[in-house]
């Protein structure tokens, strides 16, 4: 099925660094989404975008709905060890329910 | 409110068994999901609930799957006939697409292992 392209696939940071993630598609999508998820859990809403150009935070996240509407972004300042985990970029299109997901960021912060 | 449950949170099953999973929306969450996640993918759509009504069905959902949510509270997934492939994460998630849920929010999953 669809995916969105998600990058990069891993990184490894030091704790205090900032983190930058993206996620792209070949289609226009009318909410961007972001998500993590902790192993063996279900995925857990971060920050949701529903305009082209949007900037939206949520405490040290922040991320954006790409004007093209194309893609998204997500920053993460300062990070902790409580960071680490996946993060999924999710987009869904007018007149559907479904979300289509990325595969994923995996984050690890050494402390 | 304690978010979406579900249940068994994990199953193992041999090939050719038939086995149901069950999720419960946080209340009042008219709208309920189901989703597929493989090793190191994210979550594929399977179906999507609005009350009782099923209105919308991934081409994923073979004719071995079937979902239900017969009074628009509760849910199952029923996979008929397991298949080694069908070994994944699967997802369910509610939401209201009103005020605060407006998105959707993702129970724990049942992990299926077929052998």
């Amino acid at each position: 099925g669809q995916q969105l392209n998600q990058s990069p696939q891993s990184m490894f940071i030091q704790e205090g660094e900032d983190v930058s993630m993206n996620c792209t598609s070949s289609s226009i999508f009318n909410t961007w989404l972001w998500y993590k998820q902790d192993p063996g859990e279900g995925p857990v809403l971060l920050i949701a975008l529903y305009k082209a150009g949007e900037l939206t935070s949520n405490g040290r996240l922040t991320a954006q709905f790409g004007i093209t509407r194309k893609d998204s972004f997500l920053n993460i300042s300062a990070s902790i060890p409580s960071d680490v985990g996946i993060y999924f970029c999710a987009g869904r299109k007018g007149g559907s329910e479904k979300l289509v997901f990325g595969k994923g960021t995996k984050l690890t912060v050494n402390p | 409110d304690t978010g979406v449950s579900q249940d068994p949170r994990h199953k193992i099953t041999k090939r050719g068994q038939n086995v149901t999973f069950r999720c419960d929306p946080i209340s009042e969450h008219n709208r309920l999901y189901w989703y597929r996640q493989t090793l190191g993918q994210g979550p594929e759509f399977l179906t999507y609930f609005q009350n009782e009504a099923q209105l919308e069905k991934s081409r994923l959902l073979s004719d071995r799957f079937s979902a239900e949510r017969p009074k628009g509270s509760f849910s199952t997934l029923e996979i008929q006939r397991t298949e080694q492939g069908d070994s994944a994460m699967y997802l369910c998630a509610s939401s209201t697409r009103t005020g605060a849920a407006y998105e959707q929010y993702f129970g724990p999953g049942t992990r299926l292992t077929v052998t």
